[in-house]
């Protein structure tokens, strides 16, 4: 195991609603980043925080937003769900100084009907 | 942006023969490719890493070779087991700046090892 939690595990949403997905890590890793899988397609990155300011997004509306806490806790937000939005939502931490090394979280499984 | 291209999709071999799974990028800047392998309702798990100063790397029966020139990686995986059937995937990403840890995979290889 990673130490990397996040909640819910599972969650279904309808078109139009707004979620919250959680992560958190046992230990301090100052950057943590979120990506959006899609069934049978690889993780793409949404964006990711640095020290609690958003350091860099992929190619991702404004509705998805995100935070991150003094603990190094993060959420990630989405407005607006659409159907497409249907997907496995992956953090992943790291620490800038000491590689780019990811671990990973178990996710959490969006359906959006 | 980066682009990272994924081959085959699918890979069926007989325990005990070699895989390799290939991949090219785009973006010439990119100096860190991991590979991760994902188990069916599971988390990528890291199984090797490589950096753009170093050639291969090997860990056991996992090897990755690198060719900075031609901008593509690949992985090895010898004599395998019914246990290394799973999702593999490649990625790239830049060191340093604000492109520190931003991976970009490709589509993955469903790997299935035959008993």
């Amino acid at each position: 195991e990673t130490g990397v939690t996040q909640s819910p595990t599972h969650l279904i949403k309808t078109r139009g609603q707004q979620v919250t997905l959680r992560c958190s890590s046992q230990s301090g890793h100052n950057t943590v980043s979120w990506y959006q899988q899609a069934l049978g397609q690889g993780p793409q990155f949404i964006f990711q925080y640095y020290r609690e300011e958003e350091n860099g997004r992929g190619n991702f509306p404004p509705r998805f937003s995100g935070l991150q806490f003094p603990n190094y806790s993060s959420e990630l937000n989405v407005n607006a769900l659409e159907l497409d939005d249907s997907a496995l939502y992956l953090c992943a931490r790291s620490f800038q100084g000491l590689g780019e090394t990811q671990d990973f979280g178990p996710g959490t499984r969006l359906l959006v009907l | 942006g980066e682009n990272v291209e994924q081959h085959p999709s699918t890979l069926s071999v007989q325990e005990g023969d070699s895989a390799v799974i290939k991949c090219t990028y785009s973006d010439s800047a990119s100096n860190y490719f991991p590979w991760y392998k994902q188990e069916l309702g599971k988390r990528p798990q890291l199984i090797i890493d490589i950096r753009s100063n170093v050639g291969e790397k090997k860990d056991q029966r996992i090897a990755v070779t690198l060719n900075k020139t031609a901008k593509h990686f690949s992985l090895h995986i010898t004599e395998t087991q019914p246990e290394d059937s799973a999702v593999y995937f490649c990625a790239a990403s830049r060191r340093g700046g604000t492109s520190y840890g931003k991976l970009t995979f490709g589509q993955g290889t469903i790997l299935t090892v035959h008993p």
